[in-house]
């Protein structure tokens, strides 16, 4: 499977600041796929950022609060903007791998963002 | 939009002993279901997934089952083992379409020595 690493691994912010966290991939991918996690909970998908498009968000999260670029088939950033207590998270990214026959999604090691 | 539902949220077994855990989904166009593990402050690792065409996949001790007409899945894993205690998330998408994977809840996983 692909090597995906992010940057950085961990973070801690003032409340009002922004965050960018980095998503490197060690092969081209056409999807890729920012989640959150909140402490203790499931995964929560954020966008879907494929290249050349705009990415598309799910409902709840808005680009002006969460801006993803994906300049290229190998890398995509995540702002956490504006920052609150609330964002305090550990932000995931993901790539879906396709094969002959599978198609398959692997996580990044993500990037735990404390707000303060 | 695509809704799934985890069971339990926590299970302890003694190892040795086999563990279930039970997902619904709400959308009938999904048909692909991985399933994930997840171990304290580590990623989410991919360990077995199923697509609509198979009812059953099995790989040396874990195993899915897929229900399609009751839109029910669940993992099983045999032989259950000190090393198996993780989070384990369950999933739904649909394949040639968005890709994207709507999670459960998660069911924290406990084997006793």
């Amino acid at each position: 499977s692909a090597v995906i690493s992010q940057k950085p691994s961990r973070d801690i912010c003032q409340r009002g600041t922004s965050l960018t966290i980095q998503c490197q991939v060690d092969s081209q991918v056409t999807m890729m796929f920012w989640y959150r996690q909140q402490p203790g909970q499931s995964l929560t998908l954020i966008a879907t950022a494929n290249q050349g498009s705009e990415a598309t968000y799910e409902s709840g999260f808005v680009i002006d609060k969460f801006p993803i670029s994906r300049p290229n088939l190998t890398f995509s950033t995540l702002t956490v903007s504006n920052m609150s207590p609330e964002d305090s998270s550990i932000y995931l990214c993901s790539v879906e791998e396709s094969g002959t026959t599978y198609n398959e999604q692997f996580f990044g090691p993500g990037t735990r963002l404390t707000v303060l | 939009g695509e809704n799934v539902e985890q069971h339990p949220s926590t299970l302890s077994v003694q190892e040795g002993d086999s563990a279930v855990i039970k997902c619904t989904y709400s959308d009938s166009a999904s048909n692909y279901f991985p399933w994930y593990k997840q171990e304290l402050g580590k990623r989410p690792q991919l360990i077995i997934d199923i697509r609509s065409n198979v009812g059953e996949k099995k790989d040396q001790r874990i195993a899915v089952t897929l229900n399609k007409t009751a839109k029910h899945f669940s993992l099983h894993i045999t032989e259950t083992q000190p090393e198996d205690s993780a989070v384990y998330f369950c999933a739904a998408s649909i394949e040639d379409s968005s890709y994207k994977l709507i999670f459960g809840s998660g069911t924290r996983l406990l084997v006793r020595p």
